[in-house]
């Protein structure tokens, strides 16, 4: 069985800090890892995606893979309130084809 | 319209009731997939198709079944379903099945069975 492991949180940090979100999982050979931010009451929304070891920065959110340690991580730099929401860490399972598993989100509180 | 469309937003049923749940999207994707989201679970995949052919199943009660007319629609109908299969149920689609695709969700239906 696959898992994709998150902290459920909340995860409280003031408005204008760093929240750092982290997810693990089991399948060693997984291939493609991503991050989706899921409002209340609303679907999930792609806002990372990673599929090499090391950083990906988009704006003020950093992807951040390493495979050895079977680990993926979130970074959000200058956290605002709007940013508050459920985080989504998802992974493709190996086997040369998609089925990504999911984790239980880990749910953000910016503080203001 | 853009992105992933399900309708309807809000469904209420009771157990002996057939509904369907309808799923459109206009980004010319070729897979398309049925989640349910349940409080404090992770998303459960239910079923995968790509290019209209059903490709996972995965062990979804009868009481649930899906159709693909095309690659942009996908219905969940359903029938005599039972109180814990209240939940949210989310409609995606990617470009295809390879592994660096990602999902792109609709805003889901919300259905609540009496």
């Amino acid at each position: 069985q696959k898992e994709v492991e998150q902290n459920s949180g909340p995860l409280s940090v003031p408005e204008g800090a760093i929240a750092s979100l982290n997810c693990t999982y089991s399948d060693r050979g997984s291939q493609s890892f991503f991050w989706y931010r899921q409002y209340s009451g609303k679907s999930p929304e792609l806002i990372m995606s990673i599929y090499s070891n090391g950083d990906k920065e988009d704006g003020r959110f950093t992807a951040q893979l390493n495979k050895a340690s079977q680990y993926v991580s979130l970074l959000i730099r200058d956290s605002q309130p709007s940013d508050s929401a459920t985080y989504l860490c998802a992974v493709t399972e190996s086997g040369g084809y998609q089925k990504v598993t999911f984790g239980t989100g880990t749910k953000l509180q910016v503080i203001p | 319209e853009t992105g992933v469309t399900q309708t309807p937003r809000h469904l209420v049923m009771g157990m002996t009731n057939k509904k369907s749940l309808k799923c459109e999207q206009h980004l010319g994707h070729n897979a398309m997939y049925w989640y349910k989201q349940s409080a404090k679970k992770p998303l459960e995949l239910m079923f995968v198709y790509n290019f209209k052919e059903q490709t996972e199943n995965n062990s979804v009660p009868s009481r649930f079944s899906p159709e693909c007319p095309n690659s942009s629609h996908l219905f969940l109908h359903l029938h005599t379903l039972q109180p814990e299969d209240s939940a949210l149920y989310l409609c995606a689609s990617s470009q295809d099945m390879g592994t660096n695709q990602p999902q792109h969700f609709g805003d889901g239906t919300r259905l609540s069975i009496l």
